[in-house]
């Protein structure tokens, strides 16, 4: 059972453009969701994360949208570059010590120029 | 400096063959994880490691063991290597809030 279902697998942006990921999750003890971007032959980075009491967080380019009752968050990359260009993956953790991150199965961007 | 690193980068072996990867972490967090991230980028947790103490131990294969010499470290043993090992094996890291920091990976290719 796939806790975190993320959407789409691949996108195809053009340069200046609006970049969306979508996950949704099940597990209502989840309580910090961050995403992680991933250039190949690295490992993940820590892009932008949140947690479920606050409804947007944004980070220059970067925005989570929190939906708590429809149990969704999405990724906004806005004025997508060609360094955007990676793998990105949401991800769900509950707040106990040791647990891990349940990841989405990422979406690989490709922005155009 | 480097926050979560592995060695080796690469590791190309035969089938059969034990190796180990090691992973050193100077965040001075308390938790350590191995994670797994298949051919379709697929990233699973393998084991996480609070203060030295195996807290998760997913379903894994008993070939593979970790060992905590100290909370700095966090080594990936694999015996008997099968085709199906193959893959890259992040190891991480995080306090008490959640975030994790990844290490560059390790690339094990089993022929």
């Amino acid at each position: 059972q796939q806790q975190v279902k993320q959407s789409p697998q691949s996108l195809i942006v053009q340069k200046g453009g609006i970049s969306i990921i979508n996950c949704a999750y099940e597990n209502t003890a989840f309580d910090y969701f961050p995403w992680y971007q991933q250039f190949p032959g690295k490992g993940p980075a820590l892009l932008i994360a949140i947690r479920p009491d606050v409804s947007e967080k944004k980070e220059g380019r970067f925005t989570i949208s929190f939906n708590k009752s429809a149990k969704q968050f999405s990724l906004h990359i806005m004025d997508s570059q060609p360094g955007d260009s990676a793998t990105y993956f949401c991800a769900a953790i509950t707040n106990q010590a040791g647990t891990a991150l349940i990841f989405g199965k990422g979406t690989t961007l490709s922005v155009s120029s | 400096d480097t926050a979560v690193s592995q060695t080796p980068k690469y590791l190309v072996t035969q089938m059969g063959n034990d190796k180990s990867i090691k992973c050193e972490q100077n965040l001075g967090h308390d938790t350590m994880y191995w994670y797994k991230q298949d051919s379709k980028k697929f990233l699973k947790i393998m084991f996480s490691y609070n203060n030295k103490e195996l807290i998760i131990n997913e379903t894994v294969p008993n070939r593979f063991s970790p060992k905590s010499p100290d909370k700095a470290h966090l080594n990936l043993h694999i015996n008997s290597l099968e085709l199906g090992d193959s893959a890259v094996y992040f190891c991480a890291s995080s306090q008490r809030d959640g975030v994790q920091f990844f290490g560059p990976g390790t690339r094990l290719t089993v022929l």
